[in-house]
């Protein structure tokens, strides 16, 4: 079974340029989640997904992100525009309703 | 909202000893606990959880303890091996899924 898959792996942008991550959860899970994990940290929630519902954003700083999951299966997290704060590894996961959450190996950012 | 701390940040042993991490969460309500290894530059991979209808949960040489009127859970893992070097982290849920800050354990040969 394949697992959660994010790209891109690696970026690095100048500050005030826009980025995007996408993710592909794992077959069948309907709930979605986007992380973000800064150094020597545990992953924060960012935004959770319920199939294509938002259902828990309260910590996405909306002024800077968005993110969408249409049709209830991809999902894309963008920021525009990009603060050196925002360096950080943005981890995709997913999980079938009640059960484990399982990872994707993240997107590391460096916004320079 | 939910609040989880772990101690001890770093823990050092030598292989073959054992190694406890414990962590402390905020919100009584909060019913599932993850424990999650995660090695550098790799995803975080669930190693053992355990949900609050249960006090023990034991894998091998991996085990959980909750006490969920102190709100206190605890990782316990007998006989380390140099591969469990990693950083570890708790995590306790209720609707949200909370992360501890993580422990760094080196299991030196």
């Amino acid at each position: 079974e394949a697992g959660v898959v994010q790209s891109p792996r690696y970026k690095i942008i100048e500050k005030k340029q826009p980025v995007a991550f996408w993710c592909n959860p794992i077959s069948g899970h309907n709930t979605l989640y986007w992380y973000r994990q800064n150094l020597g940290q545990g992953p924060e929630l960012l935004i959770r997904y319920e199939n294509e519902e938002a259902v828990d954003d309260s910590q996405l700083p909306k002024d800077r992100f968005s993110a969408e999951r249409l049709k209830g299966v991809d999902s894309t997290l963008k920021i525009q525009p990009a603060e050196l704060g925002d360096s950080a590894v943005y981890l995709c996961a997913s999980s079938s309703t009640g059960n484990t959450i399982y990872f994707g190996e993240g997107s590391w950012l460096t916004v320079v | 909202g939910e609040n989880v701390e772990q101690h001890p940040s770093t823990l050092s042993v030598q292989e073959g000893d054992s190694a406890v991490i414990k962590c402390t969460y905020s919100d009584s309500a909060s019913n599932y606990f993850p424990w999650y290894k995660q090695e550098l530059g790799k995803r975080p991979q669930l190693i053992i959880d355990i949900r609050s209808n249960v006090g023990e949960k034991k894998d091998q040489r991996i085990a959980v303890t909750l006490n969920k009127t102190a709100k206190h859970f605890s990782l316990h893992i007998t006989e380390t091996q140099p591969e469990d070097s990693a950083v570890y982290f708790c995590a306790a849920s209720y609707q949200k899924l909370v992360f501890g800050t993580g422990t760094r354990l080196l299991v030196s040969p």
